[in-house]
């Protein structure tokens, strides 16, 4: 198992300002994955950020607007630039703490972002 | 990718009874598929894995059944507790790097 932590908790931001997202794992990882979780929806994958290689967006996600970090293998940051309301949601990271040995996925409490 | 439907309307049950969960997926069968609880204002957390080769898994009150005929798989909780209140995602592995696409969830409430 893994045990993650996000800060912030919650945030409220202007628009047009950015805010850096960090996720701090208690062991190892490879795998690391970014979501956003918007109001009554289902999680939506942002990225996978593996350390030492560039992250990998999903459609509809660019990493000018979602700059990603993975210093080590037990942290990463994800950044929401130039906010505007619509990216108003909550931002999740996840680890899978051992590819071929255990496929589920271990979340973060979430950081929740306000736009105004 | 996949589409993946769940019961978007809340279910409600008594406690001590069965609540059966459906999620749906359209396209390739995913080598597993995964079910999660969500509470209000937390992360998801992993409750149970079923491979494509496995009928039916069970962990306690839990039981996941999988049917890649059906394209469907169905996630009890029976002996119902109002604890067992929350949103249960299904969530299918997307590639051979463990990308997950999860459904919108379904809210269960437990009433005493």
């Amino acid at each position: 198992s893994a045990v993650i932590s996000q800060k912030p908790s919650r945030d409220i931001c202007q628009r047009g300002t950015s805010l850096t997202i960090q996720c701090q794992v208690d062991s190892q990882v490879t795998m690391m994955f970014w979501y956003r979780q918007q109001p009554g929806q289902s999680l939506t994958l942002i990225a996978t950020a593996n350390q030492g290689s560039e992250a990998t967006y999903e459609s509809g996600f660019v990493i000018d607007k979602f700059p990603i970090s993975r210093p080590n293998l037990t942290f990463s940051t994800l950044t929401v630039s130039n906010m505007s309301p619509e990216d108003s949601s909550i931002y999740l990271c996840s680890v899978e703490p051992g590819r071929g040995r255990e496929e589920t996925q271990y979340f973060g409490p979430g950081t929740r972002l306000l736009v105004l | 990718s996949q589409k993946i439907e769940q019961n978007s309307e809340a279910l409600n049950i008594q406690e001590g009874k069965t609540a059966t969960l459906t999620c749906n997926y359209t396209n390739y069968s995913p080598a597993y598929l995964q079910w999660y609880r969500q509470d209000p204002g937390r992360g998801p957390v992993f409750l149970l894995l079923i491979r494509e080769n496995e009928k039916e898994k069970r962990k306690e009150r839990l039981k996941v059944t999988f049917d890649t005929t059906l394209k469907q798989s169905l996630f009890h909780i029976t002996a119902s507790q109002p604890a067992d209140s929350a949103t249960y995602l299904c969530a299918l592995v997307a590639d051979s790097w463990g990308k997950l696409q999860f459904g919108a969830g379904t809210q269960v409430v437990v009433t005493p």
